[in-house]
């Protein structure tokens, strides 16, 4: 099993509409978690951090967590052409410095 | 956050060679690391960078391939050495500025072995 897994899509929906990432991880211990959005060419840049359960958010982001069942997402509403982009789930896995990365969903937004 | 600048941003190189890819930070980071990215593929972290203490490499990653500087505070080279094509990829460092276990990363360096 891997450490972080996320549906590699790509996951399409029209503008304006909720776009929903998931993110499932391994070890029960982890207490930290993030989304990165990485546009083609680009570096990952890091658009949400959660460490508690339930719900965060900012702007058209919403982070969600719930720790019983291994489980973030993170969801995109109103969602923009340029949402389009691969977003990134991140863990740090208990006792290491470190963040273990998904493979990354692909969000396509069509006008 | 921190700002993160890399050099340089792209080089193709032949086989055989080393490169040293250098990745400055524009203030004060407890850590750093260095990742691998294919195309169209996910990080892979090479290694974590401590000031002041030996690098901390990843399964399958060795330091006689990839030998780490961390001088200070704000700065770290990796070097990609005896090149082969497979090392071409693209090379990120990331930095940690405080307690939390977010990173920032550079804009990434692209090299080319031929």
């Amino acid at each position: 099993q891997k450490e972080v897994e996320q549906n590699s899509g790509p996951l399409s929906v029209p503008e304006g509409a909720i776009a929903s990432l998931n993110c499932t991880y391994s070890d029960r211990g982890s207490q930290s978690f993030f989304w990165y959005r990485q546009y083609s060419g680009k570096s990952p840049e890091l658009i949400m951090s959660i460490y508690s359960n339930g719900d965060k958010e900012d702007g058209r982001f919403t982070a969600q967590l719930n720790k019983a069942s291994q489980y973030v997402s993170l969801l995109i509403r109103d969602s923009q052409p340029s949402d389009s982009a691969t977003y990134l789930c991140a863990v740090n896995p208990p006792g290491f410095q470190k963040l273990v990365f998904g493979t990354g969903t692909r969000l396509l937004v069509s006008p | 956050s921190a700002v993160i600048s890399q050099k340089p941003s792209r080089d193709i190189c032949q086989r055989g060679t080393s490169l040293t890819i250098q990745c400055q930070v524009d203030s004060q980071v407890t850590m750093m690391f260095w990742y691998r990215q294919q195309p169209g593929q996910s990080l892979t972290l090479i290694a974590t960078a401590n000031q002041g203490s030996e690098a901390t490499y990843e399964s399958g990653f060795v330091i006689d391939k990839f030998p780490i500087s961390r001088p200070n505070l704000t700065f770290s080279t990796l070097t990609v050495s005896n090149m082969s094509p497979e090392d071409s990829s693209i090379y990120l460092c990331s930095a940690r500025t405080g307690l939390l276990y977010e990173q920032y990363f550079g804009p990434g360096t692209r090299l080319t072995v031929t």
